[in-house]
């Protein structure tokens, strides 16, 4: 099973909702990754969890929090977002995050309004 | 930071046809993958190939790492083969490396 469930496959939200995007995996995979892409360009790295700890953070804005609660899970928390921010997001995991494989969700596509 | 450019950036097939993509980097990897990204966004994984030639179907892929380059060949191709093409390689990140796209392939394939 090479699976990396996002949820939910599309949001709306307004500028001053909160919201959370939510990404799991069951591999036993212990690097998550939130990349962001914008319409006709490649992924961009936003974060990165190491064995469930904050290892890279590419200067993403505050709007933007991550959370890794367990091993499993990775979490986009979303708050106060721009029209800018609207993308779609895709969540990836690997086994260790240093020279393993990396699978992808099948991404979540936000618009802020 | 490593830089990762790929060619051609726009590429138009008949059905059938044959094609070869290209994947430059500008410094030492340790991982490569190469993925392809469907309409829906999805991005399937391709091959795993930090050196050497794997096959796969249709498909198949040579990295020289030596020479910092990658190769992804496409023989008979089909409709379905339709979407953006990206490489992607390790960077040293510190406790875990950045995996760093490409610029993209986008592929049309006309029936």
């Amino acid at each position: 099973d090479t699976e990396v469930t996002q949820t939910p496959k599309h949001l709306v939200m307004g500028m001053t909702n909160k919201k959370s995007l939510k990404c799991e995996q069951h591999m036993g995979h212990r690097a998550m990754y939130w990349y962001k892409q914008k319409a006709k360009k490649p992924p961009e790295l936003m974060f990165v969890y190491s064995y469930e700890k904050l290892s890279i953070n590419e200067s993403v804005p505050s709007r933007f929090s991550p959370e890794c609660p367990n091993s499993s899970l990775l979490n986009l928390h979303l708050h106060a977002l721009q029209p800018e921010d609207s993308a779609l997001y895709l969540c990836a995991s690997s086994l260790t995050g240093i020279n393993t494989e990396a699978f992808f969700g099948q991404g979540t596509r936000l618009t802020v309004v | 930071g490593i830089q990762v450019e790929q060619s051609p950036p726009d590429l138009i097939l008949q059905e059938g046809a044959n094609s070869t993509l290209r994947c430059n980097f500008s410094d030492s990897v340790n991982n490569l993958q190469w993925f392809h990204q469907n309409p829906w966004g999805q991005l399937i994984n391709l091959f795993y190939i930090p050196s050497g030639t794997k096959q796969n179907g249709r498909l198949s892929a040579t990295t020289v790492a030596t020479e910092r380059y990658s190769l992804l060949y496409i023989s008979s191709s089909q409709t379905t083969d339709s979407g953006v093409y990206f490489c992607a390689v390790e960077d040293y990140g510190g406790a875990t490396n950045k995996l760093i796209f490409g610029t993209g392939t986008l592929l049309a394939v006309q029936p």
